[in-house]
């Protein structure tokens, strides 16, 4: 089976930066995504790492260990938008994914 | 454009009730899945479908059923509705071939009462 721990609040300044961690323990492992959900929305998907480093994207990275069984969501200057929840995903079979329960960030002013 | 939608958005029914909720998509994806959202439980997986006729259980598919008969559809039923099931039930879907991207849908409220 599949099982994700990532921190269940997080607050930050606006401008500031964030790095959300995500640890996972998988049984078969195709890759970590992160999707972002504001309150009452979607999730939207933001990125994915199917190979070890940072995978960058606009002012979000992306980092992932498979050794270390480890990732990471990096915010750079943070906006109020950036409000959302966070959720670490990871790939254990074809296209079929296991979503942690989520991060919810809070930027203040 | 292409999009994913759920209805209906809210529903409130018995316990004991069978319900549907519709899920279509208009991508062309093969691939469709439903999670359902609590509190404290992030996305948990409960049905998913790979193509035409082929469905399979996920996680928490006990008292949930799902067919697919064409690539656009993919209704989920609860068979006898039960308080545990109130939720926020999501659709998604994602295109076949490696590791692809899951597009959600914005999601039904569903309350058993």
């Amino acid at each position: 089976g599949q099982s994700l721990e990532q921190p269940s609040e997080v607050t930050a300044v606006e401008g500031a930066i964030v790095q959300i961690n995500c640890t996972y323990q998988t049984s078969g492992f195709y890759g970590l995504s992160w999707y972002q959900q504001h309150d009452g929305g979607a999730p939207t998907f933001l990125s994915y790492n199917a190979l070890d480093g940072l995978e960058e994207t606009g002012r979000f990275s992306s980092f992932l260990s498979r050794s270390d069984s480890y990732g990471y969501l990096l915010l750079q200057e943070l906006q109020m938008k950036d409000s959302a929840s966070y959720f670490c995903a990871v790939g254990g079979g074809y296209q079929k994914v296991t979503f942690g329960t989520g991060t919810k960030l809070q930027v203040i002013p | 454009d292409a999009e994913i939608t759920q209805s209906p958005r809210h529903k409130i029914t018995e316990t004991g009730r069978q319900v549907t909720l519709a899920c279509h998509q208009t991508w062309n994806h093969n691939n469709m899945f439903w999670y359902r959202q609590d509190l404290g439980h992030g996305l948990r997986l409960i049905h998913y479908s790979y193509g035409v006729q082929d469905t399979n259980k996920g996680e928490v598919s006990d008292g949930y059923s799902v067919s697919r008969s064409n690539t656009e559809d993919l209704p989920l039923t609860l068979e006898s509705a039960a308080s545990s099931q109130t939720s926020v039930y999501f659709c998604a879907s994602s295109e076949s071939g490696g590791y692809n991207e899951q597009f959600f849908g914005p999601g039904t409220r569903l309350t058993v009462l």
